[in-house]
């Protein structure tokens, strides 16, 4: 059962665009939520994170989003640019460590 | 220094084979992990290290064997992999207080 689910295996975007990913998670524990982005070969590298008592984080050109009540999040990069091509993982944490939860991973295409 | 390393880059073993994988981090993080990445897939939590002390494990075999010297090393033992065993091997750490964890580039295991 998965408990932190990307539906949309991939996306593409025009280079200025809104790139816009999104998560859903079933499990109301879940209290921390980040995003990783990962080229091929090489690990995830933490982007941004959101705690459950916020619904807004921001930093530069990305935003994520969390709806509490709908259990949804979702990344925004804005103006997305062809460097932010990569595979996208949505994660959720419900304790002090970070035993992540990550979904499927959404495909960004940026073309310019 | 911001950086998790883990060596080797690649390795590929016999089912008879033993052999290392290891990761090192100098941020002082406290906690410590090994994460399983089969293709297209999710990473998977394995093992979980706290002050170098155990304190989760997912169900792994006992084939492998996590081990964890210091507070800046950790290392993965293999011993009678399967072919099925073949992933990215990734190492994450975090400090205690903080859920966002990073991650090392990953050992790309090839059993044979």
């Amino acid at each position: 059962d998965q408990q932190v689910k990307q539906n949309s295996p991939s996306l593409s975007v025009q280079e200025g665009r809104i790139s816009i990913l999104n998560c859903d998670y079933t499990n109301s524990m879940f209290d921390y939520f980040l995003w990783y982005k990962k080229y091929p070969a090489e690990g995830p590298t933490f982007l941004i994170s959101i705690s459950s008592i916020k619904d807004k984080n921001e930093d530069g050109r990305f935003t994520v989003f969390l709806n509490k009540s709908a259990k949804h999040l979702s990344l925004h990069i804005v103006p997305s640019q062809p460097g932010d091509s990569a595979v996208y993982f949505c994660a959720a944490s419900d304790s002090g460590y970070s035993t992540l939860t990550f979904g499927k991973g959404t495909m960004l295409l940026v073309s310019p | 220094d911001t950086e998790v390393t883990q060596t080797p880059k690649h390795l590929v073993m016999g089912m008879t084979n033993k052999k290392s994988l290891k990761c090192e981090q100098h941020m002082g993080h406290r906690a410590m992990y090994w994460y399983k990445q089969k293709a297209k897939k999710p990473p998977e939590l394995m093992f979980v290290y706290s002050y170098e002390k155990l304190s989760i494990n997912e169900s792994v075999p006992s084939r492998f064997s996590p081990e964890c010297p210091n507070s800046s090393l950790l290392n993965l033992h293999l011993h009678a992999l399967q072919p099925e065993d073949s992933a990215l091997y990734l190492c994450a750490s975090s400090p205690p207080s903080n859920t966002e964890a990073f991650f090392g580039q990953g050992t790309r295991l090839t059993v044979v």
